[in-house]
């Protein structure tokens, strides 16, 4: 099965500070990589993905890049704001049909 | 409807009792997920449905865990003799196809075993 790793488990910066959430798995046969946000005690919600012949994808302030060959994912938010603050997820597949989660990212903005 | 529905949305239940968790996708959605999310853990897959068809049941952690879709739209998770262990927030979601895209999660039914 998929092994999913995320580093760092908690991140705080400082408003309009960037930050970074890396993500290794073990699938070689992965080919879709979305990142999950979820606030407290609500559901989780996609905020960007990408598939396996992109290396590289933005959505405004978010964006994703994608290393194959290494396998890993990361998830970069620039000028972060106080509503960013939540649990950040990667959940690489074949598909979207079974969905490994990662343990999670909190990340905290510092007003 | 507009979004995913689940209900009930908490449920405590002694040991032993058996429960049913019922989601209602998103209309037209044609892939339907069962995850569970323990305290301060990421979701776990159960199970997938695509239509009614169940085609991937390897998370069910045991033969007690069973889930439905009979008729390609609604389904229900059925956990019987629950145990402590049971305890957590299952997640019911929905995409339009399973080839990849966005999975729309309902807000959870939080199972509490007693």
């Amino acid at each position: 099965g998929e092994n999913v790793e995320q580093h760092p488990s908690t991140l705080s910066v400082q408003e309009g500070d960037s930050a970074v959430i890396k993500c290794t798995y073990s699938d070689s046969a992965s080919n879709y990589f979305p990142w999950y946000k979820q606030e407290l005690g609500k559901r989780p919600q996609l905020i960007i993905d990408i598939r396996s012949n992109v290396g590289e994808k933005k959505d405004q302030r978010i964006a994703v890049t994608l290393n194959k060959t290494a396998k890993h994912f990361s998830l970069h938010i620039t000028e972060t704001q106080p509503e960013d603050s939540a649990v950040y997820f990667c959940a690489p597949g074949f598909g979207n049909e079974k969905l490994t989660f990662g343990t999670g990212t909190r990340l905290t903005i510092i007003p | 409807g507009a979004g995913v529905s689940q209900s009930p949305r908490y449920k405590v239940a002694k040991r032993g009792q058996d429960v049913a968790l019922r989601c209602d996708p998103i209309s037209g959605h044609v892939s339907l997920f069962w995850y569970q999310q323990a305290l301060g853990q990421g979701p776990e897959f159960l199970t997938y449905f695509q239509n009614e068809a169940q085609l991937d049941k390897s998370g069910l952690p045991s033969d007690r865990f069973f889930a439905e879709r009979p008729e390609g739209s609604v389904s229900t998770l059925k956990i019987q003799r629950t145990q402590q262990e049971d305890s957590a927030v299952y997640l019911c979601a929905s995409s339009l196809t399973g080839l990849a895209g966005e999975l729309f999660f309902g807000e959870g039914s939080r199972l509490t075993v007693l």
